[in-house]
């Protein structure tokens, strides 16, 4: 079964980095994944997808302080610089033939 | 500027249908899958349909399917679900979403949001 598992929260100092990590159940270690950002009250926005070897391919406009790693089953999002508005909430998103999955979501704190 | 805005959500008591509609403008609406998902309050994001671009291919998760129907009208730019046998637990805000181009299959731009709620 396809499932995506991230950790419920994550908090950094203002200025700070914070690593936020997506695990893919096994069997399913070369699969491609997306991020994406929910602040409070909004819709979703796409950050990235993000392949198995660490390639990514970033959405229109978002900044370079975001970034993305892969090692076997384990995806990052990694955010430099934390703004206060980097205050949100972090989806992981894959997909197979006719189904889409989303992890449970990681709440960033910005201290 | 891609924009996608959702309407239609509204309260309706269980057993109720609802469609909801997804306008999009700012791309050639006609060469995108789009897709359906949900939100139920304070929780996570939920995968509700998929449809291709000329509605060839059709998806739907479990919880939904044989309930839901999505669809496309892409002369009218237009992307819409019909909920039929609402249940509580369908109180959801529902989104629509773009499939990217370059990075299919990943959504790259999402709608703000209708919100329904089934309640008696």
């Amino acid at each position: 079964q396809l499932v995506l598992t991230q950790s419920p929260s994550a908090s950094a100092s203002l200025g700070a980095s914070v690593k936020l990590t997506c695990t893919l159940s096994s069997g399913h270690s070369s699969y491609a994944i997306a991020w994406h950002q929910q602040q409070p009250e909004k819709g979703p926005r796409y950050l990235m997808k993000l392949n198995s070897d660490g390639s990514h391919s970033k959405g229109d406009g978002i900044p370079d302080r975001f970034s993305g790693s892969s090692s076997g089953a384990e995806r990052y999002l990694t955010i430099s610089s934390l703004q206060s508005e980097d205050e949100a909430d972090y989806y992981c998103q894959t997909w197979g033939t006719g189904i889409h999955v989303f992890g449970t979501g990681t709440k960033v704190t910005v201290l | 500027e891609v924009q996608l805005v959702e309407s239609g959500g509204g309260l309706v008591k269980p057993g109720g249908s609802l469609r909801l509609s997804c306008a999009a403008s700012g791309f050639t609406f006609s060469s995108y899958s789009m897709n359906w998902v949900r939100q139920a309050p304070g929780k996570g994001l939920e995968w509700v349909s998929s449809i291709s671009s000329s509605s060839s291919y059709i998806y739907y998760a479990d919880s939904v399917k044989g309930r839901f129907t999505i669809s496309r009208d892409n002369a009218k730019n237009s992307l819409y679900l019909q909920m039929n046998s609402l249940r509580a637990e369908d109180t959801a805000v529902y989104y629509c979403a773009r499939v990217a181009e370059a990075a299919r299959p990943a959504f790259d731009y999402w709608g703000q949001g209708t919100l329904v709620t089934v309640s008696s």
